[in-house]
């Protein structure tokens, strides 16, 4: 079984520039979060989705970073425009059943970001 | 506001040696636990989890974890050490309020002497 893919692995861009990273969930998984690490961090959640619904994007900050999730399927990130303190690992994960507690996620590799 | 600590950013211990990796967490109703490591340019997988139900828990790759409510912590073992282990390892604490938030650790790095 497939795991959790992302695209790309590494991407260098320019600050001002917009960026976006691409999630393919565990097939039926209904659950996407998508986290941000800094270096030296553990995971911070910043969007996490239901099917369709983003049902905690509390942490996602809305002035420059987008996120979608269309046919409650693949799911994009996106930041416009990017700014030097954005450089981190963007880790898509997904799980099974919404709601369900006890259920852990399955993390992608992660898209490594720096922003010069 | 909810958290979990991971003392000791770097643990070294000897091939065959004990692992011990420590986690507390703060919350005054015990959430779900869990452990995950993380290799080199890979993903977080997961070693293992407390929901409900005995307190010892038994993961992958000979790792297990007690829950102790009293201590509000969630440590992780292992009796011997192998070069394999070496990674980084990240304590979360699923919180519920309303809804559920992951919360994650600093994580620890754990280097395996041989």
């Amino acid at each position: 079984e497939a795991g959790v893919v992302q695209s790309p692995r590494y991407k260098i861009i320019e600050k001002k520039q917009p960026v976006a990273f691409w999630c393919n969930p565990i097939s039926g998984h209904n659950t996407l979060y998508w986290y941000r690490q800094n270096l030296g961090q553990g995971p911070e959640l910043l969007i996490r989705y239901e099917n369709e619904e983003a049902v905690d994007d509390s942490q996602l900050p809305k002035d420059r970073f987008s996120a979608e999730r269309l046919k409650g399927v693949d799911s994009t990130l996106k930041i416009q425009p990017a700014e030097l303190g954005d450089s981190a690992v963007y880790l898509c994960a997904s799980s099974l059943v919404p709601g369900d507690l006890a259920t852990e996620a399955f993390f992608g590799q992660g898209t490594r970001l720096t922003v010069v | 506001a909810q958290s979990v600590t991971q003392l000791g950013s770097h643990v070294s211990v000897s091939e065959g040696a004990l692992v011990l990796l420590r986690c507390n967490y703060s919350s005054s109703v015990p959430p779900y636990l869990f452990w995950y490591v993380q290799y080199p340019n890979q993903g977080l997988q997961l070693l293992l989890k407390y929901t409900t139900g005995a307190t010892l828990v038994k993961g992958i790759n000979g790792f297990e974890a007690e829950f102790k409510k009293s201590e509000t912590s969630f440590h992780l073992t292992k009796p011997s050490a192998h070069m394999s282990d070496a990674a980084e390892y990240f304590c979360a604490a699923r919180v519920t309020s309303g809804t559920y938030k992951d919360i994650f650790g600093t994580g620890t790095r754990l280097k395996v002497l041989a």
